[in-house]
């Protein structure tokens, strides 16, 4: 009964590969996000959806396209990866838009080689 | 850019101790702050959020809020072991959590 939960945990791939990261979360919220969280530890937003509109789309290359079939799911896909995009990325929840208490799922740890 | 600053640490501090964190931001548009704790190769999980001035206490935590000085700590009482981790502080404003780069908190048995 995992709140937000995320697949695959980690993801080791190669430059100039296509890979996509899920989330699914069980709270019955309507915001979900992607953050990534670089080498220093550093968390930073990428894109919100709510009740599967975009909301936020930060400064973030288009090689990056997350994509909400419904309200508990929230995927990213990440084409053409390079070296840069290694971090882990994290989905989160909250049960309204605008930046309120978020809950956060395990991460997923991509290693671009 | 509305940015949350974490300057200080790594901190350590004893077994029993108060530890005290703290985080200034720029954007006084901020509405509310959050503090998140981030044990190594975990998520970041949400321990206190504030709102409004003053102080907010949930068990051994206590949240400050000063907006006229732009200024927002955690105190954790009685300090142990398995405090130990990265605080983050985040503001939100524009619809937005904002985060700052975290605080390393070590408690020595």
């Amino acid at each position: 009964d995992t709140a937000v939960s995320q697949t695959p945990k980690y993801l080791v791939t190669q430059m100039g590969n296509d890979k996509s990261i899920k989330c699914e979360q069980n709270l019955g919220h309507d915001t979900m996000y992607w953050y990534k969280q670089d080498s220093k530890k550093f968390l930073k937003i990428m894109f919100s959806y709510n009740n599967k509109e975009l909301i936020i789309n930060e400064t973030v290359p288009n090689r990056f396209s997350p994509k909400s079939p419904d309200k508990a799911h929230l995927n990213l896909h990440i084409n053409s990866l390079e070296l840069g995009d290694s971090a882990v990325y994290f989905c989160a929840s909250s049960r309204q838009s605008g930046g309120y208490e978020q809950y956060f799922g395990p991460g997923t740890r991509l290693t671009v080689t | 850019q509305k940015e949350v600053e974490q300057n200080s640490g790594p901190l350590s501090v004893p077994e029993g101790a108060i530890a005290s964190l703290n985080c200034t931001y720029s954007d006084r548009g901020s509405q509310s702050f959050f503090w998140y704790r981030q044990y190594s190769g975990k998520s970041p999980e949400l321990i206190m959020f504030i709102y409004s001035n003053g102080d907010k206490e949930d068990g051994r935590f206590t949240a400050q809020l000063n907006k006229a000085s732009q200024y927002v700590s955690l105190l954790i009482r009685d300090s142990q072991p398995s405090d130990s981790a990265t605080y983050l502080c985040a503001q939100r404003a524009n619809s937005k959590l904002t985060f700052g780069k975290g605080i390393t908190l070590s408690v020595r048995p």
